[in-house]
């Protein structure tokens, strides 16, 4: 079955420094992977995802990720972080017609101004 | 208008009283999902539907139950809800295939006292 880890609960960046969050999966075939950011009060939004293909994946609001497969991991980077970027990130994993999403259990971001 | 909408957003209940929550959807997605989401935990999977004629139980069915009246249509019921049910609960969607995306409702908050 597959799994996945978010190592950091909780990080605190200041407003225009650059961020990468951190997500190890466990999966035995090739893996879908997914980040979707969650705003305080607001549902889900799909922020980029990978299938196959090029390893760094450009998402939405200017973040990207980068699949390694030697490493099990999915990290998302942002250059320049925004105070409006505050919100809960979770790492997901999924795979080929298949039912079964499973989620990380998210890592918040806080924002200094 | 929202692709995936969720009634009621919040909810205040009492231990023991039925409640349902509804999704609808106009994205014209097969497959539906239920999940709640409690902090440090991630999301979890309740139920999901394939199609009208198919429902599975997810990770944490018990104490659940799920009705697909509609291809647009999947509603969520707590028979007798108890505390521990206190949680914010999200519908999603997705359109299966080989690279299965999900799109996420608003999401209820639901107090059960």
């Amino acid at each position: 079955a597959q799994s996945v880890t978010q190592p950091d609960i909780h990080i605190t960046v200041s407003e225009g420094a650059s961020l990468e969050l951190r997500c190890n999966y466990s999966y035995g075939a090739t893996p879908y992977l997914f980040w979707y950011v969650q705003s305080p009060g607001q549902g889900l939004q799909l922020l980029l995802k990978y299938f196959s293909g090029d390893t760094l994946v450009q998402g939405i609001k200017g973040f990207e990720a980068e699949f390694k497969r030697s490493q099990s991991s999915f990290n998302l980077r942002k250059p320049s972080v925004h105070w409006s970027d505050a919100a809960e990130y979770f790492c997901a994993v999924g795979s080929s017609y298949g039912q079964n999403f499973v989620f990380g259990p998210g890592t918040r971001l806080s924002v200094l101004p | 208008d929202a692709d995936v909408t969720q009634t009621p957003r919040n909810r205040i209940t009492k231990t023991g009283k039925r409640i349902m929550l509804e999704c609808s959807q106009t994205k014209g997605h097969d497959r539906m999902y239920w999940y709640r989401q409690d902090p440090g935990l991630g999301l979890r999977l309740i139920y999901y539907s394939f199609d009208v004629k198919d429902i599975n139980k997810g990770e944490i069915s018990d104490g659940y139950s799920v009705s697909r009246q509609a291809q647009a249509k999947f509603s969520l019921s707590l028979e007798s809800a108890i505390p521990n049910q206190t949680a914010l609960y999200f519908c999603a969607t997705s359109d299966g295939g080989s690279q299965e995306t999900q799109y996420f409702g608003p999401g209820t908050r639901l107090l059960v006292l």
